[in-house]
């Protein structure tokens, strides 16, 4: 696609409920991240891929926390039993990942997630 | 994995002055990449300017430039001209690109005064 897609754009959800998030990356980028941003916060780092390879979750908050990338393309991000802490913006990027010159993150718009 | 940190939460400007967001890092890698985010309100994210640190010369994107130390770990961001446009927040990012691990800073949010 044109650009990194994520959905839905707003999640509301109820303490408890499990929720999915996915990100659609430029095709043919290599590299994929998430990170959670609070409102004036910077980009917290949470995990990346390299194709389908998770390369590091050490930024996962805890095991309610996964996410995949089967096919080293579209990704998901599962929260299970959702918490109010876990409120926030949730953004993927994708780079090419393959070396030097260009390199650099293009962003989804993010996915904003309310648990209520 | 590598660190940012951005020492300074907040920041503002007279419109028409200059500027300097700073930002240090900390890794063992001697390549690597050195990315200004800028953020408006809207919370999109928008590349102001990349620097690869086996390039000496500072990078420059029109009002934007940076000043890389090297042997410091320091890679801060003038903003030149300042204008009412570029209030926004701004974080600084590191690239390893031996696996594209990629870290952000907290930020600076930068007001730009009429």
């Amino acid at each position: 696609g044109a650009g990194v897609s994520q959905s839905p754009r707003y999640k509301v959800t109820k303490r408890g409920q499990d929720v999915a998030l996915r990100c659609d990356p430029i095709s043919g980028h290599v590299s994929l991240y998430w990170y959670r941003q609070a409102l004036g916060q910077g980009p917290e780092f949470l995990t990346y891929f390299n194709y389908e390879a998770q390369q590091d979750k050490s930024g996962l908050p805890n095991d309610r926390f996964s996410a995949e990338r089967p096919e080293g393309s579209i990704s998901t991000l599962t929260i299970q039993r959702t918490e109010q802490r876990d409120s926030a913006m949730y953004r993927c990027a994708s780079s090419l990942g393959t070396g030097p010159t260009n390199e650099k993150l293009f962003f989804g718009s993010g996915t904003q997630l309310s648990v209520l | 994995a590598q660190t940012v940190t951005q020492s300074q939460p907040e920041m503002s400007v007279q419109e028409a002055e200059t500027v300097t967001l700073s930002c240090t890092y900390d890794t063992s890698e001697n390549n690597y990449y050195l990315f200004w985010y800028k953020q408006p309100p809207s919370r999109q994210m928008i590349l102001v300017i990349r620097q690869e640190a086996y390039k000496q010369q500072n990078a420059t994107e029109n009002r934007f430039s940076v000043n890389f130390q090297k042997a410091a770990k320091s890679f801060s961001l003038k903003i030149s001209d300042s204008q009412l446009g570029d209030t926004a927040m701004y974080f600084c990012a590191f690239m390893n690109p031996y696996n594209n691990d990629m870290r952000f800073g907290a930020g600076t949010r930068l007001t730009v005064k009429p």
